[in-house]
């Protein structure tokens, strides 16, 4: 079982549908949150980054963590075809944390016009 | 912008060559990451440098895969005697402060 899980999709939705994209983790010991955008391509570009458990938002895009669950998600408003991208989640933090990031396998998704 | 850059960001290596990917920080970050991407995968830490320090190298495959970063700027991934499993795209980053951390565009190596 991989530490970071998540769904890779793909996902597709209509132009101005809100989207949900969720990732499930097992290591209590993760503290920094953080959901990274990948066009095809292209290296990942960071959207939100949050530190321990709530809620975060920043114009369309709102991430939310749940500690005592193990679950973050992220949250698109609505969505535009150039949100069409690979979604990434990425984690770190524990006592030897050295900052790696542990990612999931990503979401593709699709926003259509 | 002054991003991270990569190079080359197209390599391809017959089995058994030596291949040497290169990475440009932005300017004053202290922290440098490699990670390996397997195609339809999330990025897989290889190995972490902080100045020209290198403080973890767990993730790297195996002893054909070796990482420096003699000045503590420029960083160069060397993987010697290339197999078709180390076909990947190769991403680079750095960080300030080592918690957020700006990724390079990538080098897409395939191995024949």
């Amino acid at each position: 079982q991989k530490e970071v899980e998540q769904d890779p999709g793909p996902l597709s939705v209509p132009e101005g549908a809100i989207v949900s994209l969720n990732c499930t983790y097992s290591n209590s010991a993760f503290q920094y949150f953080m959901w990274y955008r990948q066009y095809s391509r292209k290296g990942p570009e960071l959207l939100m980054y949050t530190y321990s458990s709530g809620n975060k938002e920043d114009g369309r895009f709102t991430a939310q963590v749940d500690k005592s669950s193990k679950y973050i998600s992220l949250f698109i408003r609505d969505s535009q075809p150039s949100d069409s991208a690979t979604y990434l989640c990425a984690m770190s933090g524990g006592s030897s944390n050295t900052g790696k990031l542990i990612f999931g396998q990503g979401t593709t998704l699709q926003v259509k016009p | 912008g002054a991003g991270v850059s990569q190079s080359p960001r197209y390599k391809v290596a017959k089995r058994g060559q030596d291949v040497a990917l290169r990475c440009d920080p932005i300017s004053g970050h202290v922290s440098l990451f490699w990670y390996q991407q397997a195609l339809g995968q999330g990025p897989e830490f290889l190995t972490y440098f902080q100045n020209e320090a290198q403080l973890d190298k767990s993730g790297l495959p195996s002893d054909r895969f070796f990482a420096e970063r003699p000045e503590g700027s420029v960083s160069t991934l060397k993987i010697q005697r290339t197999q078709q499993e180390d076909s990947a795209v190769y991403l680079c980053a750095s960080s300030l402060t080592g918690d957020t951390q700006y990724f390079g565009p990538g080098t897409r190596l395939t191995v024949l």
